[in-house]
């Protein structure tokens, strides 16, 4: 089975504070997404790796980056996170192979407070 | 650009009784089309995907959705309801490359 983990299920940070969000996948999955989940919105998609140090943004990356230093490591960053980052955080991989046809594996997503 | 819809933001139905969750989408060429489910507490897994063929597809935990060309839509349905199938129920549109864009969501709510 397919294991996406995330290093925390809840998170309160003080604004200001730098956050990093980590995401582990044990499939050697190529791809690896960061969505912002919010009530009424859906998912939204923050910033994709589809290699080791590749990236792209996504719809809504402003206010974060991402690091890729390893295949089954991506972690999202918030530099200076600020009240209306306030959200659940989800991360998802899936292999390259058969593009968007593939399904995505998610975690099981990081609520993250800012005060 | 790529677009879904899903019309309907709460659904109550009663345990036993059939479900259809609504969803439209907007893309211009044949679309990859999924639906994935969030449990409270857990992350998305995927229920079931349509690429081409067959328009009528089966997933897991006995959930169809059938494709509509015509209507551009995309409808989950399933004949009885169970108490565990209350989630959060999404529907997705592949958007090139490997991305998929994400509709809002329905909640559905099952009574005993």
């Amino acid at each position: 089975d397919v294991k996406v983990t995330q290093s925390s299920r809840y998170l309160v940070k003080r604004t200001g504070e730098k956050v990093f969000l980590e995401c582990v996948q044990d499939m050697d999955h190529e791809n690896m997404f960061w969505y912002r989940q919010d009530p009424g919105l859906g998912l939204r998609l923050i910033y994709f790796s589809y290699d080791v140090k590749m990236k792209e943004k996504g719809d809504i990356p402003e206010g974060y980056s991402v690091s890729r230093e390893k295949k089954e490591r991506f972690s999202l960053i918030l530099e200076s996170a600020s009240t209306n980052q306030t959200s659940m955080y989800l991360c998802a991989s899936t292999t390259r192979q058969g593009a968007v046809r593939e399904t995505q594996y998610f975690g099981p997503g990081t609520r993250l407070l800012v005060l | 650009a790529q677009s879904v819809t899903q019309p309907d933001i709460h659904i109550t139905v009663s345990e036993g009784a059939s479900l259809e969750l609504r969803c439209n989408y907007s893309y211009g060429a044949t679309p990859y089309l999924f639906w994935y489910v969030q449990s409270p507490g857990q992350g998305l897994q995927l229920l079931l995907k349509y690429f081409s063929g067959d328009t009528l597809v089966q997933g897991i935990k006995g959930f169809e959705a059938e494709f509509k060309r015509s209507q551009s839509s995309f409808n989950l349905r399933k004949p009885s309801v169970h108490w565990s199938d209350a989630a959060e129920y999404f529907c997705a549109v592949g958007a090139g490359g490997n991305k998929l864009v994400f509709g809002a969501g329905t909640i559905l709510r099952v009574k005993s």
